[in-house]
């Protein structure tokens, strides 16, 4: 059984601080590694995804993925209240033509001014 | 550029009851996938069409639910009949072929079984 496995939190941090948030998955087959957010109430939006080793920038947030050890973290910079969500990740391989994600099931982020 | 769609929002119904749940995937998106996000559960996956035909349905819990989408355009998960485990919310995503990791979600049907 392929398993994702994240903080449920609460992660509190001030407004400006960095924010990390981390995630293990049990399969090392997994080639592809997401981040979405969820506020409150609304769909899943992906905001990073990375499938190498090392880290991957996009403005305020930073994707890290170690394969060796199975976790993948995301970093987000100057965080602001805006931030405030859950943050889920998700891990997945190929099979037979399907691209199926497995996720966490959150870490809530709050980022109070 | 219109996002996934997915109706109800919100649908209560008695156990032994049927609902049917209805997607709209972005247009042009030939992946459509279904999840299920149980109360204090991960998202689960349920299956995923590519164009009309099922690619991956390893995720139905059992045969009460059935997956349609004539046409390859929009999509509907009917449950009959209804259990109390069913309640949860259903999401619906779609994305390009090509580009399967990223998949766009809808916001979701709440369903209720009491």
């Amino acid at each position: 059984q392929k398993e994702v496995e994240q903080n449920s939190g609460p992660l509190s941090v001030p407004e400006g601080a960095i924010a990390s948030l981390n995630c293990t998955y049990s399969d090392r087959g997994s080639q592809s590694f997401f981040w979405y957010r969820q506020y409150s109430g609304k769909s899943p939006e992906l905001i990073m995804f990375i499938y190498s080793n090392g880290d991957k920038e996009d403005g305020r947030f930073t994707a890290q993925l170690n394969k060796a050890s199975q976790y993948v973290s995301l970093l987000i910079r100057d965080s602001q209240p805006s931030d405030s969500a859950t943050y889920l990740c998700a891990v997945a391989s190929q099979s037979g033509g399907s691209y199926i994600p497995t996720f966490g099931r959150g870490t809530s982020l709050i980022v109070h001014p | 550029e219109a996002g996934v769609t997915q109706f109800p929002s919100h649908s209560v119904i008695e156990k032994g009851q049927t609902v049917t749940l209805r997607c709209d995937p972005i247009s042009g998106h030939d992946n459509l996938y279904w999840y299920r996000r149980v109360m204090g559960k991960e998202i689960k996956f349920l299956l995923h069409f590519v164009k009309e035909s099922k690619q991956d349905e390893s995720g139905m819990p059992n045969n009460r639910f059935l997956a349609e989408r004539t046409g390859g355009t929009y999509s509907t998960l009917k449950v009959q009949p209804a259990e109390l485990e069913d309640s949860g919310v259903y999401f619906c995503a779609s994305s390009q072929i090509g580009t399967p990791d990223t998949q766009y979600f809808g916001p979701g049907t709440r369903l209720t079984v009491l």
